[in-house]
């Protein structure tokens, strides 16, 4: 079945760590790829996407992402987290045309 | 602001009762979609329409769930004789028609708490 896991459901981390949050997903055919962030009462945002091309995609904030196919992984990465980052992060696929599939999530939370 | 909105933002019913929520998606947006959230887990896939046809629903959305899109537009979630287990947060997203695979952009959800 097609599914998308998370490894870490929490991650803490002091500020200027480097991130890099694991998104795997199980699925031979085309995938589209996506981060997510929910920061504390707010909506889900989009943070970067990967449709096709160069497998590293830059999104916002410094956030970056590297798809590699054989490893069927599309991890999350920043050099130097803020405090401000501190939120909840879904990794998601979408498999077939339309919805999306999500991992369960990774909490981080960065200290001052 | 344009967005994706949702009503109410927090729901508390008595278990039996019946309870509606809506989406006012972005209004260019031809897709949308529920998800259904609780604690510790990622959104989990309900349901989504293209225009006013209900396209796909997921097994989750047991015959007490019913969902509308009339005319293409707002959308309702309707759930009859609410559970305990029903308590999440639920969650409406929209996007455009396009290429497969255009990200979707999120409400920020109807909490539903059923006691």
């Amino acid at each position: 079945a097609q599914s998308v896991s998370q490894h870490n459901h929490h991650v803490i981390l002091s500020e200027a760590a480097s991130l890099e949050l694991g998104c795997n997903y199980s699925y031979g055919g085309t995938v589209n790829l996506f981060w997510y962030v929910q920061y504390p009462g707010q909506h889900l945002q989009l943070l970067l996407k990967y449709f096709s091309g160069d497998p590293l995609v830059k999104g916002i904030k410094g956030f970056e992402a590297e798809f590699i196919k054989s490893k069927f992984s599309f991890n999350l990465r920043k050099p130097s987290v803020q405090w401000s980052d501190t939120a909840e992060y879904f990794c998601a696929v979408i498999f077939n045309a339309g919805k999306s599939t999500f991992g369960d999530g990774t909490t981080l939370t960065v200290k001052p | 602001d344009t967005g994706v909105s949702q009503d109410p933002r927090h729901k508390i019913t008595k278990r039996g009762q019946n309870v509606t929520f809506r989406c006012d998606p972005i209004s260019e947006h031809n897709r949308l979609y529920w998800y259904r959230q609780t604690l510790g887990q990622g959104p989990e896939f309900l349901t989504y329409f293209q225009n006013e046809a209900q396209l796909e629903k997921s097994r989750l959305l047991s015959d007490r769930f019913s969902a509308e899109r009339p005319k293409g537009s707002f959308s309702t979630l309707e759930i009859q004789r609410t559970e305990q287990g029903d308590s999440a947060m639920y969650l409406c997203a929209s996007s455009p028609q396009g290429a497969s695979g255009t990200e979707a952009f999120f409400g920020q959800g109807t909490r539903l708490t059923v006691v």
